[in-house]
């Protein structure tokens, strides 16, 4: 197991309501990306931080939105839900950035919108 | 932006047969092309990665090539055994955003 870890596990929200999911990077890490993963597809890049800001950005609307934090843990901000948002919600870390590291995915969070 | 191409989305081989599963990039400025496997209700797991730099690599019952000129590379399963059985992605790599292909899902026969 990676040293990611995420939280909620499980989370269950209505249509339109706000959500803020969390991760927290391996020790040493810097970089922290997010991921989405719909029933039965690969996960599609939602957007990445690397050293607090943003550093890039998948084809997300801007309601998904996001913070890194001095001790680069993380979170996603997903407001005004929709049912399509019902995914699993992944995050990943990694050290080096522009080099091509690995990224170290966390457990993910699975959010069910109804 | 990129987009990664994957074929087959899903393939049965016998045990102890090889598995092969192809996939295409479009931005040659990828730099990383990692493999990961992903069991049901699990988080994707890093099987094995190449750099731009190599155009194979091998890592026991596991090999991948790398073709930058045509943009595509290729995930070699020999041997295969019950545990392979799972579902397979590739990605490239840009400035560490990883875009991942639809994936394989692969059956292991008896």
């Amino acid at each position: 197991e990676t040293g990611v870890t995420q939280s909620p596990t499980h989370l269950i929200k209505t249509r339109g309501q706000q959500v803020t999911l969390r991760c927290s990077s391996q020790s040493g890490h810097n970089t922290v990306s997010w991921y989405q993963q719909a029933l039965g597809q690969g996960p599609q890049f939602i957007f990445q931080y690397y050293r607090e800001e943003e550093n890039g950005r998948g084809n997300f609307p801007p309601r998904f939105s996001g913070l890194q934090f001095p001790n680069y843990s993380s979170e996603l901000n997903v407001n005004a839900l929709e049912l399509d948002d019902s995914a699993l919600y992944l995050c990943a870390s990694s050290l080096a950035f522009g080099g091509g590291g690995e990224q170290y995915f966390g457990p993910g969070t699975r959010l069910t919108v109804t | 932006g990129e987009n990664v191409e994957q074929h087959p989305s899903t393939l049965s081989v016998q045990e102890g047969d090889s598995a092969v599963i192809k996939c295409t990039y479009s931005d040659s400025a990828s730099n990383y092309f990692p493999w990961y496997k992903q069991e049901l209700g699990k988080r994707p797991q890093l099987i094995i990665d190449i750099r731009s730099n190599v155009g194979e690599k091998k890592d026991q019952r596991i090999a991948v090539t790398l073709n930058k000129t045509a943009k595509h590379f290729s995930l070699h399963i020999t041997e295969t055994q019950p545990e392979d059985s799972a579902v397979y992605f590739c990605a490239a790599s840009r400035d560490d955003k990883i875009i991942f292909g639809k994936g394989t899902r692969l059956h292991i026969l008896p």
